[in-house]
């Protein structure tokens, strides 16, 4: 099975600071990854599928980056209604991994 | 716009099973993959598993030998059973649109419904 692994599991920061966050896989994934950002109390919401494609809505200030094993979502500069708990997930059709979460909180 | 609404008991009993339904309105189950997934208070999302509107599955592994999902696409419905549950079941359940059948280049989770905690009691 794949493992996701996101580093780093917090993250401290402040208004205005760029923002990264990794997710890796225990083996190639291509380009198969998505990102999501949660709120307390609230579902998933999708940030970017096959890796660096933005869904349609979200913010330009979001970025996604990578492929094979090494993949990054970037906050170019955060703003305050994006602190909240991040996931990267793996989907190859037959399975759906996600990574553990990382938390973006205020510094 | 497609909106997803779970439901089912809040409470279940220890080695009871676990029901819950998820009703697609705003759109068809037609066409896509439609999954579970749940999240244990505090902890991260774990996928259970998708159903397609043939009928067609596919689980996590993890949990395949306790977890049945149906689709009912006459009421624009599917269904969760999760069996023996145990105290490690408790979580808030979500159901999800995923659009990757067909175009997997698409592929995520892009629709969710608000999700619904289910604590499973001795």
């Amino acid at each position: 099975d794949i493992q996701m692994t996101q580093s780093p599991s917090t993250l401290s920061a402040s208004v205005g600071d760029r923002v990264t966050i990794t997710c890796r896989a225990s083996q190639s994934i291509s380009s198969w990854l998505a990102w999501y950002q949660q709120k307390p109390g609230k579902a998933p919401k999708l940030l970017i599928y096959k890796a660096s494609r933005l869904e349609s809505g979200v913010p330009s200030r979001f970025s996604g980056s990578g492929s094979g094993t090494e993949f990054t979502l970037t906050i170019s500069s955060l703003q305050p209604d994006d602190f909240a708990t991040y996931y990267c997930q793996h989907y190859n059709r037959f399975t759906w991994t996600f990574g553990q979460g990382t938390k973006v909180e205020i510094k | 716009q497609v909106q997803l609404q779970e439901s089912g008991p809040g409470l279940v009993k220890s080695s009871e099973t676990l029901p819950l339904t998820c009703t697609v309105s705003g759109g068809s189950i037609s066409s896509y993959y439609w999954s579970w997934i749940r999240q244990p208070p505090g902890k991260g999302l774990e996928w259970i598993g998708y159903i397609y509107q043939s009928g067609s599955t596919n689980y996590n592994p993890s949990l395949k030998s306790r977890v049945t999902i149906s689709v009912d696409t006459s009421k624009n419905q599917f269904s969760l059973k999760l069996s023996s549950v145990t105290a490690a079941d408790t979580a808030v359940y979500y159901c999800a649109r995923d659009r990757s059948y067909g175009d997997p280049e698409v592929g995520a989770f892009d629709i969710w419904g608000q999700g619904t905690m289910v604590t499973v009691s001795s």
